[in-house]
């Protein structure tokens, strides 16, 4: 079965720092990734995802996250944070028609 | 969130009490989940369905029961509530199951 290992429950970082959350999954064929982004009080939020193609993926919101197959890792980046990213993310991985979901990494930005 | 509706938001209860917590879409999306939401622990999956009457266990079924009797509508029953059944609940919505979801806005059950 899959499985996915976020390596820090949370991380503390400064405004205008940059930022990596640590996302590794257990290998299986044809995999799917995912971020999603939960802001306090409320639902999950679908941040970047990565199907196929590039592996270099981007969202909106200056996120990225690299696919690396040879390190079963789905890593997130941001250059530069904003306070107003504070929030809780969580890497998720395909799984027999359903997704399993990390323990989730909280970020804390502070100005 | 658009297209997905949970009720209640909030709902406070006593132990041993059945309770159903409701899952509405209008996405005419196949797949449904129930997530439970705890600290540490992430989301882990209660029930799925991937059709009408079309139901199957997750990683975390026991006490809890689910039915799908319309394409929009997915139930989950606390069949006797537990205090260590007080978590958020998440519906979550899917086209194929496997490309990403969208989810609710969740549900906060208290038992007490």
């Amino acid at each position: 079965a899959q499985s996915v290992t976020q390596l820090d429950s949370q991380v503390p970082v400064f405004e205008e720092a940059p930022v990596e959350l640590r996302c590794n999954y257990s290998s299986s064929v044809s995999v799917y990734l995912f971020w999603y982004v939960q802001y306090p009080n409320q639902g999950l939020q679908l941040l970047l995802k990565y199907l196929s193609g590039s592996t270099l993926v981007e969202s909106i919101n200056g996120f990225e996250a690299e696919f690396n197959k040879s390190q079963t890792s789905f890593h997130l980046r941001k250059p530069s944070v904003h306070i107003s990213d504070t929030a809780e993310y969580f890497c998720a991985v395909n799984g027999g028609n359903k997704l399993v979901f990390g323990a989730g990494t909280i970020l804390r930005v502070k100005s | 969130d658009a297209g997905i509706t949970q009720s209640p938001r909030h709902k406070v209860t006593e132990t041993g009490t059945p309770v159903t917590l409701r899952c509405h879409q209008t996405e005419n999306h196949r797949y449904m989940y129930w997530y439970r939401q705890d600290p540490g622990h992430g989301l882990r999956l209660i029930h799925y369905s991937y059709g009408v009457k079309d139901t199957d266990k997750g990683e975390v079924s026991d006490g809890y029961s689910v039915s799908r009797s319309k394409t929009e509508d997915f139930l989950l029953t606390l069949e006797s509530a537990t205090s260590s059944q007080t978590s958020v609940y998440f519906c979550a919505i899917s086209i194929t199951g496997d490309y990403g979801y969208t989810f609710g806005s969740g549900t906060r059950l208290t038992v007490v």
